[in-house]
């Protein structure tokens, strides 16, 4: 069975600072991949990056990072230079092709910018 | 990047109605679509997964009857919840994805609110 853990249900952050989201994970399967996605309020959901089990390098988009430590199997997003905007909630997802290639999602963790 | 269309965003009804709920993919064919149901401040939950021309598998403990889902085209699929009662009020969002080397793209939502 798939499995994510998101530790943090809420963090506040202060503008222009970074931020690290927790997400550890559980599979038997050695091919998988990792998803961040972002929901703001209004409700859509927000790709913003990806990481294959077998990517040697950490994944980048422009502030947002992923931290993967497979041994450890974590798969921590962290942003940098927090604006106002990335007020939302965080959800760490996995799919594996022993799940039939669905997403599984953790709990979430809202993140609050503070001016 | 690619775009997923979901119509309408807000449907309020009266109890024992039914609902239909569209999911276009705009730029991309959607060889896959999944629907997930999400109650506040929770997460995603995976209902049924839709593949073209197929019928669509559904999670344990989701009523197939209840959500009657359809997948006629690569580009559309529709989630019908069918006799609504108050406690089908959610937020429902679909996502596609091309092929299971791309990342799901989610459509906007859909509040539903039966009374």
């Amino acid at each position: 069975a798939q499995k994510i853990t998101q530790t943090q249900p809420g963090m506040f952050v202060q503008e222009k600072e970074a931020v690290t989201l927790d997400c550890t994970y559980d599979t038997s399967d050695q091919s998988y991949g990792l998803f961040w996605y972002k929901q703001p309020s209004s409700g859509e959901m927000i790709f913003l990056i990806y990481q294959g089990s077998y990517d040697e390098q950490n994944a980048t988009e422009g502030r947002y990072s992923l931290n993967f430590q497979k041994a450890r199997k974590s798969a921590n997003l962290v942003i940098s230079a927090s604006q106002l905007g990335d007020s939302a909630m965080y959800f760490c997802a996995m799919r594996a092709k022993a799940a039939g290639n669905k997403l599984t999602f953790g709990g979430g963790t809202r993140v609050l910018v503070k001016p | 990047g690619a775009v997923v269309s979901q119509h309408p965003s807000w449907v309020i009804c009266k109890s024992g109605t039914s609902v239909k709920i569209e999911c276009r993919s705009l730029d991309f064919q959607a060889t896959t679509m999944f629907w997930y149901r999400q109650f506040p401040k929770q997460s995603l939950m995976l209902m049924a997964t839709s593949n073209e021309g197929s019928k669509a598998t559904y999670e344990q403990g989701v009523e197939k009857d209840k959500f009657l889902i359809n997948h006629a085209s690569l580009t559309l699929s529709t989630l019908t919840v069918t006799s609504a009662h108050p406690e089908d009020s959610s937020f429902y969002i679909c996502s596609g994805h091309s092929d299971t080397n791309q990342p799901q793209h989610f459509g906007d939502g859909t509040r539903l609110s039966i009374l």
